[in-house]
């Protein structure tokens, strides 16, 4: 298993401004994920950050948007960059732990975001 | 990947066992059926996992169809504390998790 906290737990936030989120985790993994949670919805993947490689983003996120860091195998940050009202959501990390016998991903607390 | 649908909601008496659809037509061969579940405000919780055979752990059961096309979670004797929404996830081969809209499970007292 693994224990994964994120800072700040949550945040209001101005428009046009950025906000970086970061994710510890206390073991050392190699796949991080980045998932956006909007209102009432479920988790919509942004991001794979793994170490030592470009993040790899999912259809309709973008680097300029959202750029993640990755600087060793227990940390990771998320920026969300020149914010707006659509960006009201919560932000997750998950760490990956590969099989055999299976994989499992262990997600965060979550940081909650709301742009005004 | 494999596309999940699963009701949006139920609801179960307490006490009762709550039984979970999830239909996963497209799964292919190697990609396996997870389940987690998110309480309220909190990330998501890893529940339980199969490919092929029918699973059990100490917080629920999996029957997976013989063709594969669907599954269920079986909570046995729910609890209030088991209302949460529940994610049915086919992983892929890429080992990315993508999550569908789940179902909200009431457990009424």
């Amino acid at each position: 298993s693994a224990v994964i906290s994120q800072k700040p737990s949550r945040d209001i936030c101005q428009r046009g401004t950025s906000l970086t989120i970061q994710c510890q985790v206390d073991s050392q993994v190699t796949m991080m994920f980045w998932y956006r949670q909007q209102p009432g919805q479920s988790l919509t993947l942004i991001a794979t950050a793994n170490q030592g490689s470009e993040a790899t983003y999912e259809s309709g996120f973008v680097i300029d948007k959202f750029p993640i860091s990755r600087p060793n195998l227990t940390f990771s940050t998320l920026t969300v960059s020149n914010m707006s009202p659509e960006d009201s959501s919560i932000y997750l990390c998950s760490v990956e732990f590969e099989g055999p016998p299976y994989n499992e991903q262990f997600f965060g607390p979550g940081t909650r975001l709301t742009v005004l | 990947d494999a596309k999940t649908t699963q009701p949006t909601s139920m609801d179960c008496a307490e006490g009762r066992a709550a039984n979970l659809p999830c239909n996963h037509s497209t799964i292919s061969g190697n990609e396996y059926v997870y389940w987690y579940r998110q309480i309220h405000s909190q990330g998501p919780q890893y529940i339980i996992h199969g490919l092929k055979n029918n699973e059990t752990n100490e917080m629920a059961s999996l029957i997976i169809t013989e063709d594969r096309k669907s599954s269920t979670l079986i909570l046995p004797h729910a609890t209030l504390r088991d209302t949460a929404v529940y994610y049915c996830i086919a992983l892929n081969t890429g080992n990315q998790f993508y999550f569908g809209t789940g179902t909200s499970l009431t457990v009424i007292p």
